[in-house]
């Protein structure tokens, strides 16, 4: 299994222009989530789901959409990029958040950059 | 806001130290703690979930303890190694169950 993988690993973007993250997991996992990692600041939750075809947003979702067309994919999507985007992009998924003991496993990151 | 805190920031240890670090987090609507063992370059590593008041985890030399009434819980290290190097995170799950992630306690040992 490969467990959460990303892609890109890395990207530079210019203001304004725009890009999608993809997400895969192949856990059958139900839940997926899309953080990002700044300086000096913990994980924070841009958007989830919680199943095939429905997203939620999470503590800072402004500037972002995704989708979770298939149970294996979450997309993250950045229409118009910004400087205030630059940042580690990390998506995790876990089987449910029914028990909030529920381990979350994270992919290796997106590093984006925003000129 | 939920406000979990990790102290300290980071911390430098020799090689055979033993070595502790704290989580705060709000002792109100506690369902969960979670530590995640974070090495550069990867991907956060899920190390303990804690649900009950008291409740004491270990894996191999690490170990963890809860105490949801005062909202905090130590991560042990004993007899720390270079490998153990990394960043530590602790999250709290409360009644959104939704994680929320503390910024981390950065361990670095040396030889």
């Amino acid at each position: 299994n490969a467990g959460v993988t990303q892609t890109p690993k890395f990207r530079v973007l210019k203001t304004g222009q725009s890009m999608t993250l993809l997400c895969a997991q192949d856990m059958n996992h139900e839940y997926m989530y899309w953080y990002r990692q700044d300086p000096g600041m913990g994980l924070r939750l841009i958007h989830y789901s919680v199943g095939e075809g429905t997203t939620a947003k999470g503590e800072v979702p402004d500037g972002y959409n995704v989708s979770r067309l298939k149970k294996q994919n979450f997309l993250l999507g950045l229409e118009s990029a910004a400087p205030s985007q630059t940042s580690v992009y990390f998506c995790a998924s876990s089987y449910t958040t029914g028990f909030p003991q529920e381990t979350q496993y994270f992919g290796p990151g997106t590093r984006l950059l925003v000129l | 806001i939920l406000n979990v805190e990790q102290s300290p920031q980071s911390l430098h240890v020799q090689e055979g130290d033993s070595t502790n670090f704290t989580c705060s987090f709000p002792s109100s609507n506690f369902y969960a703690l979670h530590w995640y063992r974070w090495e550069t370059a990867k991907s956060p590593e899920a190390l303990f979930v804690m649900t009950l008041n008291g409740d004491e985890k270990k894996k191999g030399r690490i170990s963890a303890t809860l105490n949801t009434k005062e909202g905090y819980s130590y991560l042990y290290i004993k007899g720390s190694q270079p490998e153990d190097s990394a960043t530590y995170l602790c999250a709290f799950t409360g009644t959104a169950s939704k994680l929320t992630f503390g910024t981390g306690t950065r361990l670095q040992v040396t030889l």
